[in-house]
């Protein structure tokens, strides 16, 4: 069965930074690409970005996070990391990974963690 | 970007609930899927490939459209049905719409 967890998450400084782990089991990882997505307090959900297998070596980034966010993977720990940086109040969200399922040719979000809660505040 | 409507749908149990997800322009019906979001919960797959059930998903929900239109419908509302919706396309970006709330 996938599982996925993430952790990491907590109340941060403006202008600080914080990196989130999404461990990910269940299935061959180093296949596995794996997004990340957010949801600040009472709104929708927003794309973060994505990292798809080392062998491809493509990450793509939403573009309220590009060049503030990287995304890495680590596939001896089975595990995808979200390192942010340069953070502002507009970052706190509840930060989710998901399974990217590339199944029959359709693309989409199959599997979600349970989420952890980024707080940027002073 | 994802246009969905309306923003909150107020029905009874047992009812129908037609939701809207529009593209801006046209997408492939591979790619758009729909989400259910409990409160305090993940976000959980039930379309895919725009009318593909996944695992376990109720046959009442059932999804459609192409090009541009894309529809979630609901045929008999359950008390556990009441709950936020999301659409969401996997293109260059992925994107999703802004939620439709259904509603007691």
């Amino acid at each position: 069965e996938l599982q996925i967890e993430e952790s990491g998450g907590g109340l941060v400084k403006p202008g600080g930074s914080l990196r989130l782990s999404c461990a990910v089991s269940g299935l061959t990882f180093s296949d596995a690409w794996v997004s990340w997505v957010r949801q600040a307090p009472g709104k929708g959900l927003e794309w973060v970005g994505l990292i798809k297998r080392q062998a491809d070596g493509t990450v793509d980034y939403g573009a309220p996070v590009e060049g503030r966010f990287t995304i890495s993977r680590d596939d001896s720990k089975n595990t995808v990391f979200l390192h942010m940086n340069s953070l502002t109040s507009e970052d706190t969200a509840v930060y989710y990974c998901a399974h990217v399922n590339t199944l029959s040719g359709s693309y989409f979000l199959g599997q979600w963690g349970q989420g952890t809660l980024v707080v940027v505040s002073s | 970007v994802l246009t969905q409507s309306p923003g909150t749908l107020s029905l009874s149990p047992g009812e129908r609930a037609t939701l809207s997800c529009r593209t801006s322009q046209s997408v492939s019906s591979s790619f758009l899927a729909w989400y259910q979001q409990t409160p305090g919960q993940a976000p959980r797959l039930l379309i895919y490939g725009t009318s593909i059930r996944d695992t376990g998903i109720p046959d009442r929900f059932s999804g459609s459209g192409s090009g541009t239109d894309f529809t979630l419908t609901i045929s008999r509302l359950e008390r556990e049905d009441f709950a936020v919706y999301y659409c969401h396309h996997y293109g260059d970006s992925l994107t999703f719409g802004g939620g439709t709330k259904v509603d007691i």
